[in-house]
């Protein structure tokens, strides 16, 4: 099956700290990933789609100068979380599919990220 | 445009029982397909099963089973012979269509009683 990989798994930093976590596709080329946000015992709540070279797609109320998303190739998206706060604090999560429509999205393991 | 809803937020089931975790979307989109991914504590989200809305059959994998209801717009998951490690969060999701996007319920948790 096919597989992502996200990194770093867990984080923990100061206030003010720039964090970059990493989503690859491992054994298929992804020209789409998402990226996600999810708040305990809630469900995903999409961030953005990450689109390879082009511009990231923001969801309604994401910050996109905050939640910076590069998209580079076609195995590799990174979010960035500029100057991260307390209240960033979150679970984030990426996935990816092979292209083309019904094709499950499969998932990184997540990063649990604390600001203090 | 689509929802999903999942009215069960906690499930208890007995060891070895069959459960079902229920689904119900709404779309427009006269070709769609429907997701189950299951989280357990740890975080990753796992793909469990896929259902395509002209699918003749209800999909089957493994002890995962689809009961899809195309006039009633549900997609139920049953689960058969239970195990504790199927405690976890259950999540239903339909794909939009137009930018392969997956509009997400509300998820069930389950516990496994041994």
């Amino acid at each position: 099956g096919a597989v992502v990989s996200q990194h770093p798994s867990r984080v923990i930093c100061k206030s003010g700290t720039s964090v970059k976590i990493e989503c690859r596709s491992l054994d298929f080329q992804a020209t789409t990933m998402f990226w996600y946000r999810q708040f305990p015992k809630q469900s995903l709540m999409l961030m953005a789609t990450s689109n390879e070279g082009s511009k990231a797609t923001y969801e309604q109320g994401v910050e996109k100068d905050k939640f910076l998303i590069n998209h580079a190739s076609l195995t590799l998206s990174t979010l960035t979380v500029t100057s991260a706060h307390p209240e960033d604090s979150s679970f984030y999560i990426c996935s990816a599919s092979r292209t083309g429509l019904n094709q499950p999205q499969h998932f990184g393991d997540g990063t649990r990220l604390s600001i203090l | 445009a689509q929802k999903i809803t999942q009215t069960q937020p906690g499930m208890f089931v007995q060891e070895k029982e069959a459960v079902t975790l229920d689904c119900t979307y709404d779309t427009s989109d006269p070709s769609y397909g429907l997701f189950w991914y299951k989280q357990p504590s740890s975080g990753e989200m796992i793909f469990l099963i896929y259902q395509g809305s002209y699918d003749q059959q209800n999909a089957t994998e493994g002890r995962y089973s689809l009961n899809f209801q195309k006039a009633r717009k549900s997609a139920n998951l049953v689960i058969s012979a239970s195990q504790l490690g199927d405690s976890a969060m259950y999540f239903c999701a339909i794909e939009k269509d137009s930018n392969y996007q997956l509009i997400w319920g509300a998820g069930t948790k389950l516990i496994i009683k041994p």
